[in-house]
C-alpha cells in the first residue's frame, strides 16, 4: 500500500529538548516536504527536498532542520524546541512537483 | 503574489441543507493546480479534488461538486444534502506557479470549519 508514515503521531515535550519527527514514504518519490498547521493560518511549508541531499527552505524554516540521506526518509529536527513550535505537522511526498502530493497522517507536537 | 483566500471561517448548517464553500485564489501563472482537502476531527488530510488551470469543466462526485471559474479566480465547493459526517475543516490550496515561488509547495487557504447539525 502506497503511504507516507510519520512518527511519533503525538508528542509532548519541554522547551529545549531536541527531538526528531520521522517521515518515510514507500513510493520511491523524489519530492518530499514538511508543513505545519496552525489555527487561522492554514498549512505552511517548512522545508522541502527535491531529491537525496537536495533540500531548501520553505516559508517558515526558522527553528527547524531537515536531512535527506535516503530517498525514502525525510526527518524533521527541532534542535531546541520552543512553545511557538507547538503545532500539527504534516509530511508529504510526490514523484515530482508538489501538485501530486501524498500527505502523512500528521504529528501533533506540544512544547511546554 | 500567490494567495488563497477562504473568507468563510465557520459555517453551520442543518443536515440536508446544501452548502457552498468559497475559495478565491491569486496567481500570475497560466499553469497551476487547485485542490480541496478535507480535515475531519481526527486530523488527517483527505484529498478531495485536483484541478489544473486548463480544465474549467465543473465536476460532480456524488454529493460533492466543484465550480471552477478562471474569470473570477474562484474554485468553489458545494456539498448537496449535507450530512453530519461532512463536519470538518475544508482547505483550498494552490500549486504549480513559477511566480511567487509556488513551484515547490502547496499554498493553503486558512480553512473553513463546516459544522453540520443533526
Amino acid at each position: 500500500e502506497a503511504q507516507v508514515t510519520q512518527n511519533p503521531r503525538y508528542l509532548i515535550t519541554v522547551t529545549g529538548k531536541k527531538l526528531t519527527v520521522t517521515c518515510s514514504q514507500n513510493m520511491n518519490h523524489e519530492y518530499m516536504s514538511w508543513y505545519r498547521q496552525d489555527p487561522g493560518l492554514g498549512l505552511r511549508q517548512i522545508y522541502y527536498s527535491m531529491n537525496v541531499e537536495v533540500t531548501d527552505k520553505g516559508d517558515v524554516p526558522e527553528g527547524y532542520k531537515v536531512s535527506r540521506k535516503e530517498k525514502r526518509n525525510f526527518p524533521l529536527i527541532l534542535e531546541s524546541p520552543s512553545p511557538n513550535q507547538t503545532s500539527l505537522y504534516f509530511c508529504a511526498s510526490s514523484l515530482r512537483q508538489p501538485a501530486f502530493q501524498y500527505f502523512g497522517p500528521g504529528t501533533r507536537l506540544t512544547v511546554t | 503574489a500567490q494567495k488563497v483566500t477562504q473568507a468563510q471561517t465557520e459555517i453551520s448548517v442543518v443536515e440536508k441543507e446544501d452548502v457552498t464553500l468559497d475559495c478565491v485564489y491569486e496567481t500570475r501563472d497560466t499553469t497551476y493546480y487547485l485542490f480541496w482537502y478535507k480535515q475531519p476531527p481526527s486530523g488527517e488530510l483527505v484529498f478531495l479534488i485536483r484541478r489544473n488551470s486548463f480544465d474549467e469543466q465543473n465536476e460532480i462526485s456524488g454529493r460533492y461538486s466543484w465550480n471552477f471559474q478562471k474569470s473570477t479566480s474562484s474554485f468553489n465547493f458545494t456539498i448537496t444534502a449535507s450530512q453530519v459526517v461532512d463536519s470538518a475543516v475544508y482547505f483550498c490550496a494552490l500549486s504549480g506557479g513559477v511566480y511567487g515561488g509556488a513551484t515547490n509547495k502547496l499554498i493553503f487557504g486558512t480553512g473553513t470549519l463546516l459544522a453540520v447539525q443533526p
